[in-house]
């Protein structure tokens, strides 16, 4: 078991460009979480997957913001057309179901809009 | 919606000093509570949980926390804090739902 895997870790990208992240979850979790952190800040909710479903999204996961699990293992987490406001660590975590056993987040990509 | 205060942002202390840290949440059902540390250069890692029964739960490297439901506190405590303690605290919450909802943050720097 090789924890949370997160690619890549850094991220810089020119303002309007796209950019997909990826997240690897321990294997025999079903449940995946994105979450965004900017400096001062604790982690925000973005949108969490139980198997390939997504189940809930946040207001803050605009339109340029999509996430998919497409076969209940890794997930991708794309923003389109990014804005300098996107520039922060975006977390990737997995749990088993059941909120009782808590996150295990990987070590988050930082992404940096130039 | 479920929501975390942590009104220390920055936390100075000596060796052997002991450590509390706040923690409000704002929920009014029932809620499961987290301490998450990050060390300097490492991922969120998860110190203690609590979820039912005995308030006071004990995490791992000595840390502990005490659920007061009247007060919608849940404080961290370490009797005596090392330099290896040194990272950020994030109290989190989850209530109704899945989802964690974190705090602020607070960091400890720790002294020799």
């Amino acid at each position: 078991d090789t924890g949370v895997s997160q690619n890549p870790r850094h991220k810089i990208t020119k303002r309007g460009q796209n950019v997909t992240f990826r997240c690897d979850p321990i294997s025999e979790h079903n449940r995946l979480y994105w979450y965004r952190q900017t400096l001062g800040q604790g982690p925000e909710f973005l949108t969490y997957f139980q198997n390939e479903a997504q189940l809930e999204k946040s207001r803050l996961l605009s339109d340029r913001f999509s996430a998919e699990r497409p076969k209940g293992s890794f997930s991708t987490l794309e923003i389109q057309r990014t804005e300098q406001g996107d520039s922060a660590m975006y977390l990737c975590a997995s749990s088993p179901t059941g909120i009782n056993y808590g996150y295990t987040f990987g070590s988050g990509t930082r992404l940096t809009v130039v | 919606a479920q929501s975390v205060s942590q009104h220390n942002h920055h936390v100075i202390l000596s060796e052997a000093a002991s450590l509390e840290l706040g923690c409000n949440y704002s929920y009014g059902g029932t809620v499961n509570l987290f301490w998450y540390v990050q060390y300097p250069g490492q991922h969120l890692q998860l110190l203690l949980k609590y979820f039912s029964g005995d308030p006071l739960v004990k995490g791992i490297k000595g840390f502990e926390a005490e659920f007061i439901k009247s007060k919608f506190s849940f404080n961290l405590r370490k009797p005596s804090v090392q330099w290896s303690d040194t990272a950020e605290y994030f109290c989190a919450v989850t209530g109704g739902g899945n989802k964690l909802t974190f705090g602020t943050g607070t960091q400890l720097k720790v002294e020799l």
